[in-house]
Order: C-alpha cells, then sequence, then structure tokens
C-alpha cells in the first residue's frame, strides 16, 4: 500500500540553528513530492516540489531549501533558522495527472523557532 | 492566478445533521480536491472532481464547471466528522506544483 512517512512530529529549535525534515514515500516510484507550510488561518502555500531525483522547483524565496536524494525521499533544510520560519509543515505526494491524480499528505511537522 | 474561497470558515452542528461547506474559484481548472485535516494536523484526501458528482460513504462532493463552484456535503453527522475541510483546485496547463488551497472550513458536530 502507498504510505507516506514524516519526522519528527514536532521540533523546537533556536534561531539560528539548522534544520533538517525528512520525507519518505512507500508502494510507488517516481511520484511528485511537495513541501507545504501552514500558517495559522491561512491556506497552504507551496515552498517545494520536485518531479524526479535532484530535481527541485522552488515558488516562493525563502530562508529554506529542499533536496531529494532519492526518488522517495524528500528533505527540507535550513542552515540557519529564523523566528518567521516557524509553522506547521506538510510533506506530500502525488501521481497520474488530470482526472486520475491521487494526493497523499504526511503527518505535518509543528515547527516552533525560538 | 487562482483565487480559491470556502464558505462558511467556520461551522458549528448538531449530531445528525446535514451539512454543506461550499467552495468557489475564479479561474477554469482540470481538477478540484475536497481534503480533512484533523486536529493533529495530518491531512487526507477526501475526493478530486473535474466533473459531476462522486459520493464516498456520508460524503457527496459535487462540482459545477460553468459556475466555478463546487460543494461537499456530509449527511448523518458525527462528531467524528469535526476536522477542517480544505478545497484545492489545480489550473488548467498548472505545473505538478499548481494546486490553489482554500483556507479551509472548521467542521464541529456536537453530540
Amino acid at each position: 500500500s502507498q504510505t507516506i512517512h514524516q519526522w519528527p512530529a514536532t521540533l523546537v529549535q533556536p534561531v539560528g540553528s539548522p534544520l533538517s525534515l525528512e520525507c519518505t514515500v512507500e508502494g510507488t516510484s517516481n511520484p511528485n513530492l511537495y513541501w507545504y507550510r501552514q500558517a495559522a488561518g491561512r491556506g497552504l502555500q507551496l515552498l517545494f516540489y520536485s518531479v524526479g531525483i535532484g530535481q527541485i522547483s522552488s515558488e516562493v524565496p525563502q530562508n529554506l531549501s529542499a533536496s531529494r536524494p532519492q526518488d522517495r525521499q524528500f528533505i527540507l533544510s535550513s542552515k540557519k533558522l529564523l523566528l518567521s520560519d516557524s509553522g506547521f509543515y506538510l510533506c506530500a505526494w502525488s501521481e497520474g495527472l488530470g482526472t486520475n491524480e491521487k494526493l497523499f499528505f504526511g503527518s505535518g511537522t509543528q515547527l516552533s523557532v525560538l | 492566478k487562482n483565487e480559491v474561497e470556502q464558505s462558511p470558515q467556520n461551522l458549528t452542528a448538531q449530531e445528525g445533521e446535514f451539512i454543506t461547506i461550499n467552495c468557489s474559484y475564479s479561474v477554469g481548472i482540470s481538477a478540484l480536491h475536497w481534503l480533512q485535516q484533523h486536529p493533529g494536523g495530518g491531512i487526507v484526501s477526501l475526493f478530486m472532481l473535474s466533473s459531476g458528482k462522486k459520493k464516498h460513504g456520508r460524503l457527496i462532493a459535487t462540482i459545477n464547471i460553468q459556475e466555478k463552484h463546487s460543494s461537499l456535503h456530509i449527511t448523518a453527522s458525527h462528531p467524528r466528522d469535526s476536522a477542517v475541510y480544505i478545497c484545492a483546485v489545480r489550473d488548467y496547463g498548472g505545473s505538478q506544483g499548481n494546486l490553489i488551497f482554500g483556507k479551509g472550513t472548521k467542521l464541529s458536530v456536537k453530540p
């Protein structure tokens, strides 16, 4: 079956520290992978998406970066966290196009930067 | 860029009531998703629509392409239906990243 693992569930980090959130997918190959951020009272904002290994597209300029070292692994990173990086981060993957599209989300990571 | 509006923002219902959540968008789309987010934060995809109507258990989703509008209905609502329901649309010809989300409707079903 198709599953998605995202960790950690919660994270508290000091300003200026590095960040690494990991997401792995099972039960599919060559998925489209996404990192979203959800701020309170706002819709999900796409941060990065990837259609293949090493292929990363960024939607908004920011303090974060993403990498896809393996087909089913997607990593969100930062060298130095800012207070404004606090939020709820979701990894997702999709397969298929148009009417055949399927969309799956991870359980999310609540990041607090202090 | 597509604008996605959901209504209502918050909804409180008594167990057993029929519930409707609405989603409107501004530009033609290739697909619309209804998602459910529980208090823990995880999101589950409920439906993907490009036309007509879909039903799964007590949930029904409809879309009117001409009016650029979709509704999610819950029949015989139950406290376990309490969650945030999110509408998301994919534009025609959009890249794989081009999924626009509404802000969500927070539903609370009281026993």
